[in-house]
């Protein structure tokens, strides 16, 4: 079975500063997508950036970016230029690759962007 | 945003009744689920549908029940309340593909008396 761990409850930051959201995980696959989900306060859960694990390059979406260190399992979210609508709980989540359509979520870091 | 509603929003029902959740998506997924949140914790898998008649339990043992009659409708039933079901319920889609995100309803929070 797979496990995600994200080691940081809480995090804060200041507006404009950089971040970053730590996540390992624990899988004997080798083929598998990792993912990280926001969830604002009293609003959807939306993804911010997904990783395929046989990719090496880090994926990017503007101001996001993962560092997947795939040996390590490590898949750690780096946000730049943080903004207040940041603020949300992040999760960062597994899907082994194949027929069943299921994430693995780890238990989530609350982030706080400060004015 | 996505397409995904759920109904309701909040409930807050007594020991014993029965109840439904409704979620609706309206982008033609094959894929749905329903996850479980206790506040400030992780999702867990309760159940998932591949598609029309097809419904799966999750990872996390649950009492409620689910049906697939229609590709956009994925109701969840709870045939008699208890309060160790008080939690949230969060229903999600998504496409075909492996990798394809998960679309998220925004949630039922469930209290049970």
């Amino acid at each position: 079975a797979q496990t995600v761990t994200q080691s940081q409850p809480e995090m804060s930051v200041q507006e404009a500063e950089t971040v970053t959201l730590s996540c390992t995980y624990d899988t004997s696959e080798s083929n598998y997508y990792l993912f990280w989900y926001k969830q604002p306060p009293s609003r959807q859960m939306i993804l911010v950036i997904r990783q395929e694990a046989y990719k090496q390059q880090n994926a990017t979406e503007n101001r996001f970016s993962v560092n997947f260190q795939k040996a390590a399992k490590s898949f750690s979210l780096k946000i730049s230029d943080s903004q207040l609508g940041d603020t949300a709980m992040y999760f960062c989540a597994f899907m082994k690759h194949g027929a069943l359509p299921k994430l693995t979520f780890g238990q989530g870091t609350i982030l706080t962007v400060h004015p | 945003e996505a397409d995904i509603y759920q109904t309701p929003r909040y409930l807050v029902i007594g020991t014993g009744k029965k109840i439904t959740l409704e979620c609706s998506q309206t982008m033609g997924h094959d894929k749905m689920y329903w996850y479980q949140q206790d506040p400030g914790m992780e999702l867990h898998l309760i159940h998932y549908s591949y598609g029309v008649n097809s419904t799966e339990k999750g990872d996390l043992s649950s009492e409620s029940t689910v049906s697939r009659i229609r590709t956009e409708h994925f109701p969840l039933t709870l045939e008699s309340a208890r309060p160790s079901h008080t939690s949230q319920y969060l229903c999600a889609s998504s496409e075909w593909g492996g990798d394809s995100p998960l679309h998220f309803g925004n949630g039922t929070r469930l209290t049970v008396t």
